[in-house]
Parts: structure tokens; sequence; C-alpha cells
């Protein structure tokens, strides 16, 4: 069964403490991963998609990396408008054109 | 508005009405699909539209729920004797469709409260 599982389900950092959020996945045919931003009240904000493995994308202090496995947001020097729930989302093989999203990671970052 | 626009924003009604949601989506866009996130979970594939093609309605939670595109844009998921556990906010996203894993860019929901 393709999963998605995301870590810490919570983050707490000071301003300017760089960190990186995990997505796990089990797939069948990989044929996208995809990251997205969601503030409260709003629907998620597209950041990233990662293809294959080995793949990075970067984005102001966001970079995202691919690997057989597993994903990584790594987020640099955070500012406080950071603050959101990242979403991992798979699109599996298969001709299947729907997002299998993780729970999310709720990151808060404090001055 | 370049975005997908989707209303009511926030509806509220009885155990057992019936209720409409209406997504209109990016312009251009002709892949569509509607998710459901409910609380402290994740989002949850509901269905997928393109263009005339039949559409994947794998993921509706029952046959109380159903949905329609009409002329390859404006979409609307009605779900029928609605139940509390259909509380959730329903979220509408659009995609270009030349490949299949363009992403997919989402309205910000409709919320819905079934008292």
């Amino acid at each position: 069964e393709d999963q998605v599982t995301q870590s810490p389900e919570a983050l707490r950092l000071q301003e300017g403490e760089s960190s990186s959020l995990n997505c796990s996945y089990t797939v069948s045919g990989l044929r996208g991963l995809f990251w997205y931003r969601q503030d409260p009240g709003k629907g998620p904000e597209f950041l990233f998609t990662l293809y294959s493995a080995g793949e990075e994308k970067e984005k102001e202090r966001l970079k995202a990396t691919l690997t057989k496995k597993e994903s990584f947001l790594h987020i640099t020097a955070p500012k406080p408008e950071d603050s959101a729930t990242y979403l991992c989302a798979v699109q599996a093989g298969g001709g299947y054109n729907k997002l299998i999203f993780g729970a999310g990671t709720r990151l808060a970052v404090h001055p | 508005g370049a975005g997908v626009s989707q209303s009511p924003s926030n509806k509220v009604t009885e155990k057992g009405k019936d209720v409409e949601l209406r997504c209109d989506p990016i312009s251009g866009h002709t892949a569509l699909y509607w998710y459901r996130q409910s609380l402290g979970q994740g989002l949850e594939f509901l269905i997928y539209f393109q263009g005339n093609s039949a559409p994947d309605k794998s993921g509706l939670p029952s046959d109380r729920f159903s949905a329609e595109r009409t002329g390859g844009s404006v979409s609307t998921l009605t779900i029928q004797r609605t139940q509390q556990e259909d509380s959730a906010v329903y979220l509408c996203a659009s995609s270009l469709e030349q490949s299949s894993n363009q992403p997919q860019h989402f309205g910000d929901g409709t919320r819905l409260s079934i008292l």
C-alpha cells in the first residue's frame, strides 16, 4: 500500500536555528514527490516537485532533497514567517494522478 | 484572481441536509481534484476529473458523495444526507495536464460543519 510518513509531527525552532523535516514514503513507481506549505485557514501552497533520487531543489531558505526512500526539507536560518505546516505528498505509478499526503509537520519559529 | 476559487468558504448545516460545494479552477487547467482534510489528519483524495475522460471516483467514501464538472471548468461536490463525520475542510485543486505529474494548485477550501 502506498504510504507517506512525516516526522517530526511538530518542531519548534529559534529564529536562525537550521533544521530538517523528514518525509518517508513507500510507493509503487514514484512519479513525483511534492512539498507544500499550509498556513492556518488556507489551502496548501506548492513549493517543490522532485522526480528522481539525487535531485535537489532550492527556494530562499528552503532546500528539498530526494532519495529512493525519503525526502528532506532543509530549512536554513529560519524566520518567524516560515512558521506553517509543511506537507509532503507522492504521486504513484499505474496511471493514478491523485496525491497521497503525509500528516504534515507543524513548524513554529520563535524570535 | 488567478488562483483556484472555492465557495462557500464556510458552511454550517444540520445533520441529514444536502450540501453543494463549488470549485472554479485556474483558467486553462484541464485537471481538477477534490480532497478532504479532517482535523489532525492528512489530505484524503476524493475524486479527479481530466478533460472529457471518465472521472476517477475511487476516493469517494460513500454513495452519498457525488461530483460533476460542467463544461470542463467549474465543479460541484454534493454530499447528500450529511452526517457528523462529514465535517471537514473540502479542498479543490487544479493542474495543467500536459504531463501527469504537474503540481496541483489548491484553493483555500470550504470548511463544512455538520451540527
